[in-house]
């Protein structure tokens, strides 16, 4: 399983855009990139999942190098809600069975007034 | 999005006491489910893989008779810590897919375990 490299925490001011970017060198080649969002004392929550180049939801944006050795996530215009940690995972996606996801780190974002 | 539950939500015991946990797939059937735990300020720790209608498998350093994994139906898998003792108190996290098809892993709300 590909290992996972991220900042251990960012500071950011509500209204502006945070990026979090994610290290995994040993990416495999069907190795799906998914990042969640974990508020204290509950479950992570799917944020985003991305194979190549940029994927986009209703909430964040995934921006994925042609190498796939690292993947930046896009908050926009962050909320104070927004204040998490947020974890950044590779394993098997779609169609290649069920995954094990072994969560790194993560980033714990702290959003201020 | 599909939903797990977990309960109890949170519970505490006495030491040398046994703990259920368990964790339901409400509107989607899981062949497969995800054990975890989780220590203040910390990442999660996968521990077991829960196989419905098999044994489960384990991370290395788990003991898989401390911790008893059952998988009985395609909607709930339990977790049961045994002889609890105060350095199992944690926050323990069930994860489950949909299907093999899909990439995204639905996690259950959490339970914390206190062991007095």
């Amino acid at each position: 399983l590909a290992k996972t490299t991220q900042p251990i925490s960012m500071d950011s001011y509500e209204g502006q855009e945070v990026n979090i970017t994610c290290s995994h060198n040993n990416i495999a080649t069907n190795d799906y990139i998914t990042w969640y969002q974990q508020f204290p004392s509950q479950g992570p929550r799917f944020i985003i999942q991305g194979y190549k180049t940029k994927v986009t939801n209703e909430v964040a944006s995934l921006f994925i190098p042609a190498d796939r050795k690292s993947s930046t996530l896009s908050l926009p215009r962050v909320s104070l809600s927004d204040t998490a940690v947020y974890y950044c995972l590779v394993g098997a996606g779609m169609n290649t069975g069920f995954q094990k996801l072994v969560f790194g780190t993560g980033t714990r974002l702290l959003v201020s007034p | 999005g599909a939903v797990v539950s977990q309960h109890p939500s949170r519970v505490i015991c006495k030491s040398g006491t046994s703990v259920k946990i368990e964790c339901r797939s409400l509107d989607f059937q899981a062949t497969t489910m995800f054990w975890y735990r989780q220590f203040p300020k910390q990442s999660l720790m996968l521990m077991a893989t829960s196989n419905e209608g098999s044994k489960a498998t384990y991370e290395q350093g788990v003991e898989k008779d401390k911790f008893l994994i059952n998988h009985a139906s395609l909607t709930l898998s339990t977790l049961t810590v045994t002889s609890a003792h105060p350095e199992d108190s944690s926050f323990y996290i069930c994860s489950a897919q949909p299907g093999p098809n899909t990439g995204e892993l639905f996690f259950g709300e959490g339970s914390r375990l206190t062991v007095l």
